[in-house]
């Protein structure tokens, strides 16, 4: 079993809708949870960052967190073609050193 | 104020070369991550630095792979005899110290040929 778990995707949704992303991982002690956007060719940009159960909002994005069933997810409202990019999550291992463990990210298409 | 620096931004070598990359941090970021990434993949950890010492290096695949971080600021990963397996980007990440925020540079793609 990986830590990290995402569906590759591709996930299509048409502008305007809510884009909903997953991402299970293994270790039950994990404490930090983190979202990156990637564009094709390029550096991996932090988008959301949640510690607590719950919910997070920022803008058009919200974070979800649910230690319980070890799964956290992203909400993107109202998206547009430019949040077409690879969506990585990345958590911070329980005694990791802060070092990050990425799924394999799931690529997001916003159709117009 | 400046992000994360890398150089080159692309390395192209032949099998068995020796290359080193190098990573400039966000200034007074103490903190420093080196990373790899293949297609289609996400970010596989290598290595973390606090300060100057190699505080994990777990993820470094084998004694070809070494990094360092002489005076604490800019580091320099090494790789020796590379390989057409090595070919990935490399990205750097630097934070203010553990446990904060990691922000990546945009990355170093070597292709070994």
């Amino acid at each position: 079993q990986k830590e990290v778990e995402q569906n590759s995707g591709p996930l299509s949704v048409p502008e305007g809708a809510i884009a909903s992303l997953n991402c299970t991982y293994s270790d039950r002690g994990s404490q930090s949870f983190f979202w990156y956007r990637q564009y094709s060719g390029k550096s991996p940009e932090l988008i959301m960052f949640i510690y607590s159960n719950g919910d997070k909002e920022d803008g058009r994005f919200t974070a979800q967190l649910n230690k319980a069933s070890q799964y956290v997810s992203l909400l993107i409202r109202d998206s547009q073609p430019s949040d077409s990019a690879t969506y990585l999550c990345a958590v911070i291992l329980s005694g990791g050193y802060n070092k990050l463990i990425f799924g394999a990210g799931t690529r997001l298409a916003v159709h117009p | 104020g400046a992000g994360v620096s890398q150089t080159p931004s692309n390395k192209v070598t032949e099998k068995g070369k020796y290359v080193e990359l190098r990573c400039d941090p966000i200034s007074g970021h103490t903190a420093l991550y080196w990373y790899r990434q293949s297609l289609g993949q996400g970010p596989e950890f290598l290595i973390y630095f606090q300060g100057t010492g190699a505080a994990d290096d777990s993820g470094l695949p084998n004694d070809r792979f070494f990094a360092v971080r002489p005076e604490g600021s800019v580091s320099t990963l090494k790789i020796q005899r590379t390989e057409r397996g090595d070919s990935a980007v490399y990205l750097c990440a630097s934070s203010e110290q553990q446990g904060y925020i990691q922000y990546f540079g945009a990355g170093t793609r070597l292709s070994v040929l």
